[in-house]
């Protein structure tokens, strides 16, 4: 079956390093992938999204490249900011199939 | 502006009630869903619905109850039949075949359920 696999968290950063999040899949067939941020106490956003091999989704700073040959999805932020502080899930689908969610990934960013 | 509305924010329930949860889309979305999400933890698939009076069970449909009478409403009834309900329950939305591939799914704000 299909299946998400985030790096554990938490991830604590300094005002404007630099972030990788890493997240790989398992699916059958040709996914899409996503990235949803959820702020504290908030539901989940769409953050960025990728719909065939060598796309790459970007949003607010944030890029992540489907890559089909490593099953990978990660996600990059040049200069991350304390205001990105929140929980960032990777999920992917697959033709007629739900929403497949990784476990999630806290990032902490100090000033 | 489309988008799902989930009412109320904060809900409070005695123990051995039964409370609902609205979910309300304008997005003329087919499919809807119920998560739930326990602190620092992922989510978890409650009930889904992919067209008006029908649904399915998730991962976690036991002491939980809906109806799909509308396609813009998803009530989740959380019974007394649930032994741990405090949570927090995000509802969420999408198209049905290629639409959800190309847009994911879109989600309220959550109503943040707690036991007294």
């Amino acid at each position: 079956g299909n299946s998400v696999t985030q790096m554990e968290g938490p991830v604590t950063l300094s005002e404007e390093a630099f972030l990788t999040i890493n997240c790989t899949y398992t699916a059958t067939g040709y996914p899409s992938l996503f990235w949803y941020v959820q702020y504290p106490g908030e539901g989940l956003q769409l953050l960025l999204k990728a719909t065939k091999a060598d796309d790459k989704g970007s949003n607010k700073g944030f890029e992540a490249t489907y890559r089909k040959e490593t099953t990978s999805f990660h996600l990059e932020k040049g200069s991350v900011q304390v205001s990105d502080s929140a929980v960032y899930f990777c999920a992917l689908i697959t033709g007629f199939q739900k929403l497949v969610f990784g476990t999630g990934t806290r990032l902490l960013v100090s000033p | 502006d489309g988008g799902i509305t989930q009412s109320p924010k904060y809900l409070f329930r005695k123990e051995g009630q039964n409370v609902t949860l609205s979910c309300e889309q304008n997005l003329n979305h087919d499919a809807m869903y119920w998560y739930r999400q326990d602190p620092g933890q992922g989510l978890r698939l409650i009930y889904y619905s992919q067209i008006v009076n029908d649904f399915q069970k998730g991962d976690i449909a036991e002491g939980y109850s809906v109806s799909r009478e509308k396609k813009e409403s998803f009530p989740l009834t959380v019974t007394s039949a649930q032994k741990n309900p405090t949570a927090f329950y995000l509802c969420a939305s999408s198209g049905t075949g290629g639409d959800s591939g190309n847009y994911g799914y879109t989600f309220g704000s959550g109503t943040r359920l707690t036991v007294v």
